[in-house]
């Protein structure tokens, strides 16, 4: 079956400190990879894509993802932790062999603390 | 500007009411999807359509039903809402495949409480 994991329901940092966010996933073949973030009471928005190439692939408001495929995973990461960078955190996979269907991880909540 | 939109934003309706969530997208994208988010948790898929007068269900069971008549435009409507229909809804558009910009985009969300 295919499956997207998110591990940590929540993630603590300070502001300044580095983050990282984590999802791995089941999914055959080569997908294509995804990372939302949702603020309350809001839709989600796109921060960054993985289909091919360079593994570190940089995105909106300073986030970065590192692709393995060898671990099958697809990490958020952040240098330095920002205040408002405290929301919630989809990562999501689009097969490759079946563009019809997006699968979202469970979600983590990042909290950064002044 | 292209971009997808939900309305309304927020809805309390009483038990036993017809409503219709509307999503509307300009950015001419095939596919579409309505998922449902309880509060700080996961998503749903609950409905999806490939394109003009294709719907199907989504993982989760849910009473309520779709239309896409239009490519643009994708409403989910419950016929009877109850408490247990109180959760957000979320739309969200996306190209047919391929590598260019394969993300899916999302709306606002419509927050729907029934009492």
């Amino acid at each position: 079956a295919q499956s997207v994991a998110q591990p940590e329901d929540q993630v603590n940092v300070a502001e300044g400190n580095p983050l990282t966010v984590k999802c791995t996933y089941s999914v055959s073949g080569n997908p294509y990879l995804f990372w939302y973030v949702q603020y309350p009471n809001r839709g989600l928005q796109f921060l960054l894509k993985y289909i091919t190439g360079d593994n570190l692939v940089k995105g909106s408001y300073g986030f970065e993802a590192e692709f393995n495929k060898s671990q099958t995973s697809f990490h958020l990461k952040k240098p330095s932790a920002l205040v408002s960078d405290s929301a919630l955190y989809f990562c999501a996979v689009r097969p490759a062999y079946n563009f019809n269907k997006f699968y979202f991880g469970s979600g983590t909540k990042l909290n950064v603390k002044p | 500007e292209a971009d997808i939109y939900q309305t309304p934003r927020y809805l309390v309706i009483g038990t036993g009411k017809k409503i219709t969530l509307e999503c509307s997208q300009t950015m001419g994208h095939d596919k579409m999807y309505w998922y449902q988010q309880d509060p700080g948790m996961e998503l749903h898929l609950i409905h999806y359509s490939y394109g003009v007068n294709s719907t199907e269900k989504g993982d989760l069971s849910s009473e309520s039903t779709v239309s896409r008549i239009r490519t643009e435009h994708f409403p989910l409507t419950l016929e009877s809402a109850r408490p247990s229909h109180t959760s957000q809804y979320l739309c969200a558009s996306s190209t047919a495949g391929g590598e260019v910009n394969p993300e899916a985009f999302f709306g606002q969300g419509t927050r729907l409480t029934v009492v």
